[in-house]
């Protein structure tokens, strides 16, 4: 099945920097790369997602990057500011309509990154 | 609002006391999911829903049961808890054709 490893594991940040987050995967199958953030106390919501036919995606500060080739995405977040700071989840996925489910349309996640930004 | 909502978002419990997590959403989503969240193993899937009275194992089931009875509500049952299931807890549901996921707060279990 498909393996998602994801760096680092804690990353901390002066506000205004920027902040990269890593993930690889291992599954050539996987086409649809989603990045989730999960606020304290609360659920991972998706914050941006790409598709193996785009090598880039920006929406205002953020912006994920994928080489397929190399089996390698990243999330990119210019300008941080204290309301950054969460855990970013990666994850991949076969896609189809039907992700959230297992078999051939799984999405498997990332182990997580706790992002800080200092004042 | 669009939402999925778990409950009871804390529970302390003790080995081998049956207990059920409710998970309900209002978005007529056909896929519904559970997920465990440990420290340094991310987010995993438990079991999952492709709808009503379909279900089926994800990659940490051992342990879990489930129930799809109504399109809305998917709870998540432990017959026999064992401390090694306290965990943050996930409901998500997908609808049909989409790719995003909508996860809930969240269940924080300890199990004593």
């Amino acid at each position: 099945g498909e393996n998602v490893e994801q760096h680092p594991s804690t990353l901390s940040v002066q506000e205004g920097d920027s902040a990269v987050i890593k993930c690889t995967y291992s599954d050539s199958a996987s086409n649809y790369f989603p990045w989730y953030k999960q606020e304290l106390g609360k659920g991972p919501q998706l914050i941006i997602d790409i598709r193996s036919n785009v090598g880039e995606k920006k929406d205002q500060r953020i912006a994920v990057t994928l080489n397929k080739t190399a089996k390698h995405f990243s999330l990119h977040i210019t300008e941080t500011q204290p309301e950054d700071s969460a855990v970013y989840f990666c994850a991949a996925s076969p896609g189809g309509t039907s992700i959230l489910t297992g078999g051939g349309n799984k999405l498997t996640f990332g182990t997580g990154t706790q992002l800080k930004v200092e004042l | 609002e669009a939402q999925v909502t778990q409950n009871p978002r804390y529970l302390i419990t003790v080995t081998g006391k049956k207990l059920t997590v409710t998970c309900s959403q209002n978005m007529n989503h056909e896929y519904m999911s559970w997920y465990r969240q440990d420290p340094g193993l991310g987010l995993r899937q438990i079991y999952y829903s492709m709808n009503v009275e379909v279900t089926d194992k994800g990659d940490v089931p051992e342990g879990y049961k489930v129930s799809r009875k109504e399109k809305r509500n998917f709870p998540l049952i432990l017959e026999s808890p064992s401390p090694n299931q306290t965990s943050l807890y996930f409901c998500a549901s997908m609808g049909r054709g989409r790719t995003e996921a909508f996860f809930g707060q969240g269940t924080r279990l300890t199990v004593v």
